[in-house]
């Protein structure tokens, strides 16, 4: 069974502090999606990634894809409390199944004012 | 505006009574996808329709039937829900473009079967 397993869980930090979460599988995927969920929301899409060893970034949100397009981190700098919200990553393309979507678990991150 | 929507948002059923959830995007998309999301499992897929009349299975099939019928909408039915089918679902739509899936997301059915 693919998994996209996300690290941490769960992260609670002070408003101007650095952070990075991961998400990493042990398949390899096409594409990479990371979405932001606030309460009672669908997630809304943050980036799409898709070459190995791609950067993105977003403000303050920087996204790589793995050289081997297994894993993805998503980097925050000096969070900010409207950062608070589940960070989710879903991958396509894996295990020849290119139209079949999983995501990760998510990591609940909670900035601190 | 682009958007998915979804009815109803809430919805309180008893075991066995069929219902559908609708599912409607007016962005032209040819993927259309439902979720469940449910407290420590995360987000899983149940079903998916690459393009009109193509429907294939996600993880959490069971219990659950789709139809494509036009490519604006994608009902999720439940023919005889049951207490395990609790949970928030989300629609979702993208373009299909070589397996990379920017989907949007409509604003959640949050489902109670008792």
């Amino acid at each position: 069974t693919q998994l996209l397993e996300q690290s941490p869980q769960f992260l609670s930090i002070q408003e101007g502090e650095n952070l990075t979460v991961y998400c990493n599988s042990s398949s390899v995927f096409s594409s990479l999606q990371w979405y932001r969920q606030e309460p009672g929301e669908g997630p809304v899409l943050l980036v799409t990634v898709v070459t190995g060893g791609e950067v993105k970034k977003l403000k303050r949100l920087t996204f790589q894809f793995g050289d081997a397009r297994k894993d993805s981190s998503l980097h925050i700098t000096a969070a900010q409390p409207g950062d608070t919200g589940l960070y989710l990553c879903a991958g396509a393309g894996g295990r020849n199944r290119d139209d079949k979507i999983i995501f990760g678990k998510g990591t609940r991150l909670h900035i601190l004012p | 505006e682009a958007q998915v929507t979804q009815n109803p948002r809430y919805l309180i059923t008893v075991t066995g009574k069929k219902l559908t959830v609708t599912c409607s995007q007016n962005m032209n998309h040819e993927y259309m996808s439902w979720y469940r999301q449910d407290p420590g499992l995360g987000l899983r897929q149940i079903y998916y329709s690459m393009n009109v009349e193509v429907t294939d299975k996600g993880d959490v099939p069971e219990g659950y039937k789709v139809s494509r019928k036009e490519k604006r909408n994608f009902p999720l039915i439940l023919e005889s829900p049951s207490p395990n089918q609790t949970s928030l679902y989300f629609c979702a739509s993208s373009f299909f473009s070589g397996a990379v899936y920017e989907q949007y997301f409509g604003p959640g059915t949050r489902l109670t079967v008792t």
